[in-house]
């Protein structure tokens, strides 16, 4: 099985901060590398598909980079609805891991 | 547009099964999969299996090998997940999604399965 490290598993940071997450595969996995974003009790929300692709409605202050095996989310300003857990995903190969998630708290 | 809406929460005995729905409308439902995916309380995800809508050819992850089936009515555009021999550890929010073979892209809103003696 391939897996999924991501980090920093939690992170405190303000409105209108840069905010950086990365993800790393055990193997090379392409650009098979989704991100979700999950509010408490709310379903997960597709935010990039294919390492950098923006999923349609995801505002454009999301981004992704990278191939291989290391992979990044960046939020360029930080806004209030922004404060929740995001999860990366590789859809490489079966079975089809998550990344443990990275927790983003207000400081 | 596209939902996915799922059947309610349950509470199960250990040794119970449950049977989770994920009726899906807005799109055509062949022409996608579907992958489930559980969240245990305070936990993160995992990836369960996926089923094709067409086909019926699914896939699932080794330590459920055997407690769980995924199926599909096309008739209805619902897809099922079974688990049998419910434990206290499969206590967790369930998610459907569609699966269009490289991420998820539409889920359900979840249903929570508690077992509980």
């Amino acid at each position: 099985d391939i897996q999924m490290t991501q980090s920093p598993s939690s992170l405190s940071a303000s409105v209108g901060d840069r905010v950086t997450i990365t993800c790393r595969a055990s193997q090379s996995i392409s650009t098979y590398l989704n991100w979700y974003q999950q509010k408490p009790g709310k379903a997960p929300r597709l935010l990039i598909y294919a390492a950098s692709t923006l999923q349609s409605g995801v505002p454009s202050r999301f981004s992704g980079s990278g191939s291989g095996t290391d992979f990044s989310l960046t939020v360029s300003s930080l806004q209030p609805e922004d404060f929740a857990t995001y999860y990366c995903h590789q859809s490489y190969s079966s079975p089809r891991t998550f990344g443990q998630g990275t927790r983003v708290e207000v400081k | 547009q596209v939902q996915l809406v799922q059947s309610g929460s349950e509470v199960k005995k250990p040794g119970a099964s449950v049977k989770v729905s994920c009726k899906a409308s807005g799109y055509t439902f062949i022409s996608y999969g579907i992958s489930w995916a559980r969240q245990a309380p305070g936990q993160g995800l995992e990836w369960m299996g996926w089923i094709s809508a067409n086909t019926g050819t699914t896939n699932y992850i080794q330590k459920l090998q055997g407690r769980v089936t995924m199926t599909t009515d096309t008739s209805a555009s619902t897809a099922y997940m079974e688990l049998r021999s419910l434990r206290s550890d499969d206590t967790a929010v369930y998610y459907c999604a569609r699966d269009d073979w490289t991420n998820l892209d539409y889920w359900g809103q979840g249903t929570l399965v508690t077992v509980s003696s």
